[in-house]
């Protein structure tokens, strides 16, 4: 089991939805990402937030939107996608970032988006 | 970040040692050499990160070489639950460099 909660697990959406991921963490972690993993291949970095703010951007198209309400929560918002944007997406928190206490990611399982 | 090389896949008989290496050759003084797995179906989970000295966890032990240059995980009693893509990453932790990048991993495979 992880403690690093994503939902929904499978999401099939068409090329006009609007659709979102979710993520949430409640150990009191204050760094949180989004990765991208296609099939047999490694995760790729998109998005880091630290202490609710946007930290890093990959270079990500606008399609894909993130969003930080809170420290426990991490949303990725999804519009317009395309066939090839069908991926594993997974969410990740840590302590903080730039920290002398070198703190590990704690991944969660993921969302397997499927786009038609 | 520093770039690692892994062998691309490694067999292990269950219940033996399994030695996974990695080579980071152009690490700088401030990167720490982390390992994550991940077993199919499910997100990378981390198994133990060191600087510079030999780090023993309930999973795994890290062996670094003096020079930095290379590293080698261990799993002490290979079980079949330990087959998954094994990543050696060196991940830098000034601030706004934290970026934990994988590269393409070892894929290890258990043999009953």
């Amino acid at each position: 089991d992880t403690e690093v909660t994503q939902t929904p697990k499978h999401l099939v959406m068409g090329m006009t939805n609007k659709k979102s991921l979710k993520c949430e963490q409640h150990m009191g972690h204050r760094a949180m990402y989004w990765y991208k993993q296609k099939a047999k291949k490694p995760p790729e970095l998109m998005f880091v937030y630290s202490y609710e703010k946007l930290s890093i951007n990959e270079s990500v198209p606008s399609r894909f939107s993130p969003e930080c309400p809170n420290s426990s929560l991490l949303n990725l918002h999804l519009h317009a996608l395309q066939p090839e944007d069908s991926a594993l997406y997974l969410c990740a928190s840590s302590q903080d970032l730039g920290s002398s206490y070198n703190s590990p990611l704690h991944f969660g399982n993921g969302t397997r988006l499927t786009v038609t | 970040d520093a770039k690692t090389t892994q062998p691309p896949s490694m067999d292990c008989a269950e219940g033996r040692a399994a030695n996974l290496p990695c080579n980071h050759s152009t690490i700088s003084g401030n990167e720490y050499v982390y390992w994550y797995r991940q077993i199919h179906s499910q997100g990378p989970q981390y198994i133990i990160h060191g600087l510079k000295n030999n780090e023993t966890n309930e999973m795994a032990s890290l062996i670094i070489t003096e020079d930095r240059k290379s590293s080698t995980l261990i799993l002490p009693h290979a079980t079949l639950r330990d087959t998954a893509v094994y990543y050696c990453i060196v991940r830098a932790l000034n601030f706004g460099n934290e970026k934990l990048t994988f590269g393409t991993g070892t894929r290890l495979t258990i043999i009953p």
